[in-house]
């Protein structure tokens, strides 16, 4: 079974710093397109990041640009979120998930993590 | 604001019909990108449950179906069962945006 499961999430301030890291089982994140999916409270979801098979080329949406990086490890099937500058904002539940092309281009994701809880708080 | 546009909740009778409705622009939808829905459940990883607009993963009910037309797409769930409860989301890509969208959610009951 494939799977996903998240952790590094917690209680940090404003202006702290957090590393999510990711665990996939049943499948080799090397041959994907990998992803970070946040859920604010009360909101829907939003893409955060994302990253190429081979670590290069991250991507990130335009909020967290500059304050957030994306990285991976395939030889240990791990993804990770290093979080800085933190925000009020930034509190979610942080997913991730595997990508998948529709069509060689943008796609979809699955399967996905259950997520790990960020608060950014004073 | 979502650069999707979803109803805040559907709800229907056991063995009714639901539909949901995504709403987008020129950018996403329109622009010929892949519509993929997913159920959310509270605690748990997100389900995906259409994907490519029409197509749905091993597993997933044949009750379960959707289209796209123009900066539109929806999700219609036939012959609804109380374990359809839930919240529902579109998702696409915007290319002005440079990223992957959502829509807010549509909340499924069953009454």
């Amino acid at each position: 079974e494939m799977q996903l499961v998240e952790s590094g999430g917690g209680l940090v301030q404003p202006g702290g710093s957090l590393r999510l890291s990711c665990r996939a089982s049943g499948f080799s994140i090397s041959a994907d397109w990998m992803s970070w999916v946040r859920q604010a409270p009360g909101k829907g979801l939003e893409w955060v990041a994302n990253i190429k098979k081979d670590g290069t080329e991250p991507y990130y949406v335009e909020s967290v640009r500059g304050r957030f990086t994306i990285s991976r490890d395939n030889s240990r099937n791990l993804l990770f979120l290093q979080m800085n500058s933190l925000r009020a904002e930034d509190t979610a539940v942080y997913h991730c998930a595997r990508e998948h092309d529709f069509e060689a281009a943008f796609g979809y994701f699955d399967p996905w993590g259950r997520g790990t809880e960020v608060t950014v708080s004073s | 604001q979502s650069a999707l546009t979803q109803p805040p909740s559907v709800s229907g009778a056991p063995g009714q019909r639901v539909t949901i409705s995504c709403t987008g622009r020129g950018t996403n939808i329109g622009a010929g990108y892949g519509v993929h829905w997913y159920q959310l459940l509270p605690g748990t990883a997100p389900k995906l449950v259409l994907y490519g607009n029409t197509n749905r993963p091993s597993g997933v009910p044949e009750r379960f179906s959707g289209s796209k037309s123009g900066t539109s797409a929806s999700l219609a769930i036939s012959g609804l069962q109380a374990e359809d409860e839930g919240v529902y989301s579109c998702q696409s890509y915007d290319s002005t945006l440079s990223a992957y969208v959502f829509g807010a959610g549509t909340t499924v009951s069953v009454l």
